[in-house]
Parts: C-alpha cells; sequence; structure tokens
C-alpha cells in the first residue's frame, strides 16, 4: 500500500514555457502532499506544502508565482513550473502522508531539463 | 531548530561485510525518526521508522536502527550488505509539537553506500 506515482517521469522543455507536474496518491486519501527539489548529489530541499481545498504554503526562498501548486483532491496535487529557465532544471519529488505516524510516502521524481 | 547530522557523506564496504550508517540529531522537542533509501534517478522509499516503544526498529531489505535517546542519535545498520544496497541513504526527522496541521521532514545530507564486489 502507500504508493504514489508522478507524471511525467522525464520532460524536456524551452525556456520560456510551463511544465506541469502531477503526484498522485493511488491507494490512499492525502490531506497533505509535499513538493521537494533535490539538486545532484544533494539532499531534498522542501519548496512547498500543499493541502486539500486549500492555498499551498512556500518555503522561504521559494517563488510562489513560479512554482504554482494545485491541490484539488484527496489523491491529487500539481506543481506547475511557469515560464521556466534552464535553471530550474533539477529533480522534482512529491510525496504525501503526514497523519498520526506522520509518514511521508515519496513518489518516482520527475527529472526537468530546461534548454 | 531542529538539524539532522549525516556524519559520513560516502561509506564504501565490500559485499557480505556489516554496515553502520551514522545519524545524529538536534532538536528542542521529541521527534520521529526515520531513514529512507533513494536508488538512481527514483524517489525515496521508506526503510523504518521509529515513532515510540522499542529503541531497536527493523525494517525492510535486514536494515535495522537504535533509537539512542542520550546520544541523540539514530545510526541505521545492516549485519551483511549486497551489491543491490548500492544506493543513497538519508536519515530524517519530524519535531513533535508545533501547530499548523503538519510537521515538515527535515532531512540529513545523505550517505552514499557504495557495496563494492
Amino acid at each position: 500500500g502507500a504508493v504514489v506515482s508522478q507524471h511525467p517521469s522525464r520532460v524536456i522543455c524551452k525556456s520560456g514555457t510551463s511544465v506541469k507536474i502531477e503526484c498522485r496518491s493511488l491507494d490512499f486519501q492525502a490531506t497533505t502532499m509535499f513538493w521537494y527539489r533535490q539538486f545532484p548529489k544533494k539532499s531534498l530541499m522542501l519548496m512547498a506544502t500543499s493541502n486539500e481545498g486549500s492555498k499551498a504554503t512556500y518555503e522561504q526562498g521559494v517563488e510562489k508565482d513560479k512554482f504554482l501548486i494545485n491541490h484539488a483532491s484527496l489523491t491529487l496535487s500539481t506543481l506547475t513550473v511557469t515560464s521556466a529557465h534552464p535553471e530550474d532544471s533539477s529533480f522534482y519529488i512529491c510525496s504525501a502522508g503526514g497523519g498520526p505516524e506522520e509518514t511521508q510516502y515519496f513518489g518516482p521524481g520527475t527529472r526537468l531539463l530546461v534548454l | 531548530a531542529q538539524s539532522v547530522t549525516q556524519l559520513d557523506s560516502q561509506v564504501p564496504v565490500f559485499e557480505e561485510a556489516p554496515v553502520e550508517l551514522r545519524c545524529n540529531y538536534s532538536s528542542s522537542v521529541s521527534v520521529y525518526l526515520f531513514w529512507y533509501v533513494q536508488y538512481p534517478n527514483q524517489g525515496l522509499q521508506l526503510l523504518l521508522k521509529y515513532l515510540s516503544g522499542s529503541t531497536l526498529v527493523k525494517g525492510i531489505n535486514g536494515f535495522e536502527a537504535e533509537f539512542n535517546k542520550s546520544q541523540t542519535s539514530f545510526h541505521l545498520r545492516k549485519p551483511s550488505v549486497h551489491i543491490s544496497d548500492t544506493a543513497e541513504y538519508f536519515c530524517a526527522v519530524i519535531p513533535l509539537g508545533f501547530s499548523g496541521g503538519y510537521n515538515k521532514l527535515i532531512f540529513g545530507a545523505g550517505t552514499r553506500l557504495a557495496v563494492h564486489p
């Protein structure tokens, strides 16, 4: 149980375009989802926390207008990278969970390359 | 503030040898503790977690970890490693007792375990 999927797994886009990444909890309902960014050979950096039906909470230094997060249902959260630039190239990982045991289950990640 | 320190950035080991990956944390409140594993180009998989109770926690793939409150440590161990254990390992904590509806995972920097034949 506790499977989280992400789509797409890899995406290449041109500079200036927008890219949407989906995060789905497949076998459980997640009131809270988290979006992370991971640089090569580095740990995960929390970007924002997404709560179903309300606005996302962004970490300090993360541009909310650039990284749009929508958590429209208990099983789906989306991250849209708007007007992407090469420096946005990274590995983006979502997680879902929380609850009494606070366990987060992670998606497989999305590799974004902006040319 | 809370922090997690993984003392070794890389740990090379031969196949079938034992291994210990070290993790220390700093927190002014109680914490839940986690170990995650990340294989190349993949997300994170939960290995084990400590919430309460017995301080020795057994996880998947033959791994175990021991919570030591006095030393604020949560070291990960495996008695005999396989080539397939080669991966990045992350220690993480969730500090308890904060309001706001959710508690953030705080990650260590990661330890690269390289198992050689």
